[in-house]
């Protein structure tokens, strides 16, 4: 079974100052990962994914993930963080082959401090 | 523009009534889930589907049931609300593992 960990549930940083959302996963076959963003009472929205490839992932509103596979992480990171940035994050696994839900994390709080 | 849509955003009902919250996507995903989330809080798997008379129950325990006669519409019932039962629905769909899934907006219930 795959099991996803975020480290910190809630992360205040002040506006203009880079960030960094912590997720590790666990599975004992290849996944797909993702980042999803839910704004307050809204849906979640796709924020990127990791299928294969290039380690390092762009997403929308400037946010990018590295996937590493030998500490099993896919950390999110923006470099320069606004007001509207503040939602919640999820980090999601799914399996490459199989037919299971995703498996989503906790979530991380992200406020960010004019 | 959103391709899944849930209705009612929004419902405040009395304990006892039987209520559906609805779902339907126009994106002809086989793939549709159901989740319940409180406010800041993880999301639950409750419900879902991979496909037309295909339903399973999901991780969380829930009073709710389901059912799929049609792709693109996964109706989730409660056949009587409790307080236990306020929380927000969110509905997905999804066109596979390598996609992702697609969320709708959410029905925030309110069970009095």
């Amino acid at each position: 079974a795959q099991s996803v960990t975020q480290l910190d549930s809630q992360v205040p940083v002040f506006e203009e100052a880079p960030v960094e959302l912590r997720c590790n996963y666990s599975s004992s076959v290849s996944v797909y990962l993702f980042w999803y963003v839910q704004y307050p009472n809204q849906g979640l929205q796709l924020l990127l994914k990791y299928l294969s490839g290039s380690t390092l992932v762009k997403g929308i509103n400037g946010f990018e993930a590295e996937f590493n596979k030998s500490q099993t992480s896919f950390h999110l990171r923006k470099p320069s963080v606004h007001i509207s940035d503040t939602a919640e994050y999820f980090c999601a696994v799914s399996v490459i082959s199989g037919n299971t839900p995703l498996v989503f994390g906790k979530g991380t709080r992200l406020s960010v401090i004019a | 523009e959103a391709d899944i849509y849930q209705t009612p955003r929004y419902l405040v009902i009395g304990t006892g009534k039987k209520i559906t919250l609805e779902c339907s996507q126009t994106m002809g995903h086989d793939k549709m889930y159901w989740y319940q989330q409180d406010p800041g809080m993880e999301l639950h798997l409750i419900h879902y589907s991979y496909g037309v008379n295909s339903t399973e129950k999901g991780d969380l325990s829930s009073e709710s049931t389901v059912s799929r006669i049609r792709t693109e519409h996964f109706p989730l019932t409660l056949e009587s609300a409790r307080p236990s039962h306020t929380s927000q629905y969110l509905c997905a769909s999804s066109g596979g593992g390598f996609y992702g899934y697609t969320f709708g907006s959410g029905t925030r219930l309110t069970v009095v």
